[in-house]
């Protein structure tokens, strides 16, 4: 069985540009989670959808959003990128909010 | 915010010692969870631990819950030099429902 699925696997963007994370959930999980995780430090939460809805959001301003299909695969829009979003963005999967949740192994975001 | 802190931020050991880390963290939970990260690169899932439960096992790895003290330890009997890596709880808040990861510990093993 495939895991979770991300894509790109690096990236390297120009400050002020926009950008589109992808992330394939493992078959059968509806909740996908997005953390971000500058070099060193730990696991920022940014996004978590389940159902196709947004359910909650980290402390992180509006140019980042996202979205989840009718598949259960979901996008992160980076939009005016800024030099400290230079960061490892990680995508989760669970069945539901009180099971485990598996991790994709990450786009890794370079903003010059 | 961080929900979880882990304790110690680094630890160094030698093979075959045991290695253990705590994680503290603020409010109710439904669960607990811990991961482990090589090379900053996507978590691996070690051990999931219900609110209602206070001990687990998974091949050399112990976890401890204690809710009164909203705090839980890993420990990893019998270290190897493949156990280096970071490792992080995760929390499931009564109220959020959201996964909220702590700061980490970075586990060295030296063979």
């Amino acid at each position: 069985e495939a895991g979770v699925t991300q894509s790109p696997t690096h990236l390297i963007k120009t400050r002020g540009q926009q950008v589109t994370l992808r992330c394939s959930p493992i078959s059968g999980h509806t909740s996908v989670y997005w953390y971000q995780q500058a070099l060193g430090l730990g696991l920022q939460f940014l996004l978590w959808y389940d159902e196709g809805e947004e359910r909650n959001r980290g402390n992180f301003p509006p140019r980042f959003s996202g979205r989840q299909f009718p598949n259960y695969s979901s996008e992160l829009n980076v939009n005016a990128l800024e030099l400290e979003d230079s960061a490892l963005y990680l995508c989760a999967s669970s069945f539901n909010t009180n099971t485990e949740a598996f991790f994709g192994q990450g786009t890794r975001l370079t903003v010059v | 915010s961080q929900q979880g802190e882990e304790d110690p931020q680094a630890l160094s050991i030698q093979e075959g010692e045991n290695a253990t880390m705590n994680c503290s963290y603020k409010t109710s939970i439904n669960n607990l969870q811990w991961y482990r990260q090589n090379s900053g690169r996507g978590l691996v899932h070690l051990i999931l631990i219900r609110s209602n439960e206070r001990e687990k096992h998974s091949g050399r790895l112990r976890v401890t819950l204690d809710t009164s003290k909203k705090s839980s330890s890993l420990l990893i009997t019998a270290s190897r030099a493949a156990d280096t890596a970071s490792y992080f709880c995760a929390t499931d808040g009564y109220n959020t429902d959201k996964l909220i990861f702590g700061t980490g510990t970075r586990l060295q093993v030296f063979p």
